[in-house]
């Protein structure tokens, strides 16, 4: 069983076109991150969020972590080829140890 | 400044033989981290330094894999003997000041192939 459950795992999507990607658990935490790692790279941090309900905005991506701070969503608004990647969520499990997700893979066609 | 440095980037061996993996994290982070990535099975990870310390080992599949971090700028995964369900791209990341609110940064990771 995933800690982080992560929806859609796939997702192609026309450049422009908006879009949501999910991370669940039944678990709180007390922060979540996302990651985004492209093909032949490691995974790069996009943001930490750390307060239940809070928002963050990265250009055209907005984050949010869930009231309870047991999910977390991203939302791209016109995506562009550009944002083709696989996108991971983690957060904390016990006290020292990040646990990922198993992650969406977006496409953006142009 | 220069990022998490792995090598070899690629490695293709037989099955049974040793393969080691190189890791040179971020001067100055106090933690790092070793972890594997598979299409089945996503990012997980192996082991976890502080210090120099090993911290948390439960993620190492069983007692072929082991790791050393000799000093604060270097570490090394080794397995042996290699099998062939140890294929997989194996990251290092290092980071500062603990786990959890603080960015973990990874390096381009190693594409290990047993035949």
């Amino acid at each position: 069983t995933q800690l982080l459950e992560q929806s859609p795992q796939f997702l192609s999507i026309q450049e422009g076109e908006n879009l949501t990607v999910y991370c669940n658990s039944s678990s709180v935490f007390s922060s979540l991150q996302w990651y985004r790692q492209e093909p032949g790279e490691g995974p790069v941090l996009l943001v930490t969020v750390v307060t239940g309900g809070e928002v963050k905005k990265l250009k055209r991506l907005t984050f949010q972590f869930g009231d309870a701070r047991k999910d977390s969503s991203l939302h791209i608004t016109a995506a562009q080829p550009g944002d083709t990647g696989l996108y991971l969520c983690a957060a904390t499990q016990g006290a020292q140890k990040l646990v990922f997700g198993q992650g969406t893979r977006l496409t953006i066609n142009p | 400044d220069a990022g998490v440095i792995q090598s070899p980037r690629h490695e293709v061996t037989e099955m049974g033989q040793e393969v080691t993996l190189r890791c040179k994290p971020i001067s100055g982070h106090d933690y790092l981290f070793w972890y594997r990535q598979t299409m089945m099975r996503g990012l997980e990870l192996l082991i976890y330094f502080n210090n120099n310390v090993p911290i948390d080992d439960s993620g190492m599949p069983e007692d072929r894999f082991s790791a050393k971090m000799p000093n604060a700028s270097f570490s090394t995964l080794k397995i042996q003997p290699s099998e062939p369900r140890d294929s997989a791209v194996y990251f290092c990341a290092s980071s500062h000041r603990g786990i959890g609110n603080q960015p973990q940064h990874f390096g381009d990771g190693t594409r290990l192939s047993i035949l």
